[in-house]
């Protein structure tokens, strides 16, 4: 059972617009909320987190946006960069807990 | 700055045969998770430590175990090995067992069982 659904395997985006990544998850004991960037041949590598006592949190050309009625939430890359291009993880874990569940990835592509 | 190092990078085994993956973590950093990561899948988490002591367990089989030592290194000993366990296996660290403290992950150790 898939607790983190990221429902869009890939996502092609010219370079300076915005990237739109989505995450849906389905338990209610999830508080905390990650995304990572993996390149291949690596790990992942952390980005932006937000706690459910947040909507949004922004870092540099990175916003995470929640919406915990939905049970949802994106993360938004604006402007995109070519360097931008990996697979996106997003990742929650559940309350009093630290160990990560993950999604299925979407790979994203910013071309020039 | 120093990042989590993992040893092997590479690991070709045969079935039933058993196979040890090291773990240095971040200096200074007490805590250690592990992930498996199977071809087309996202990553599982399957155990974590804290200070030397599991601090939670996820979906590990009974033919694995791990530890962490006194210098905070982990190792995740796989026995009689299945087809089904080539896998990336990650090595995450971070600096206290709390869920807001970021993990860390290493570059991976990629396991090929034959």
């Amino acid at each position: 059972d898939q607790q983190v659904k990221q429902n869009s395997p890939s996502l092609s985006v010219q370079e300076g617009r915005i990237s739109i990544l989505n995450c849906d998850y389905t338990n209610s004991m999830f508080d905390y909320f990650l995304w990572y960037k993996k390149y291949p041949a690596e790990g992942p590598t952390f980005l932006i987190s937000i706690s459910s006592i947040k909507d949004k949190n922004e870092d540099g050309r990175f916003t995470v946006f929640l919406n915990k009625s939905a049970k949802h939430l994106s993360l938004h890359i604006v402007p995109s960069q070519p360097g931008d291009s990996a697979v996106y993880f997003c990742a929650a874990s559940p309350y009093n807990t630290d160990k990560l569940i993950f999604g299925t990835g979407t790979r994203l592509q910013v071309f020039p | 700055a120093a990042g989590v190092i993992q040893s092997p990078r590479h690991l070709i085994k045969e079935k039933r045969e058993t196979a040890t993956l090291k773990c240095y973590p971040i200096p200074r950093h007490d805590t250690v998770y592990w992930y498996q990561q199977g071809p087309g899948q996202d990553p599982q988490f399957l155990i974590s430590f804290y200070e030397k002591m599991q601090s939670d367990k996820g979906s590990i089989p009974d033919r694995f175990s791990a530890q962490q030592f006194s210098d905070y290194h982990s190792e995740l000993n796989m026995s009689s090995l299945e087809l089904g366990d080539s896998a990336l296996y990650f090595c995450a660290s971070s600096l206290g067992g709390a869920q807001s403290d970021t993990q860390y992950f290493g570059p991976g150790t990629r396991l090929t069982v034959l």
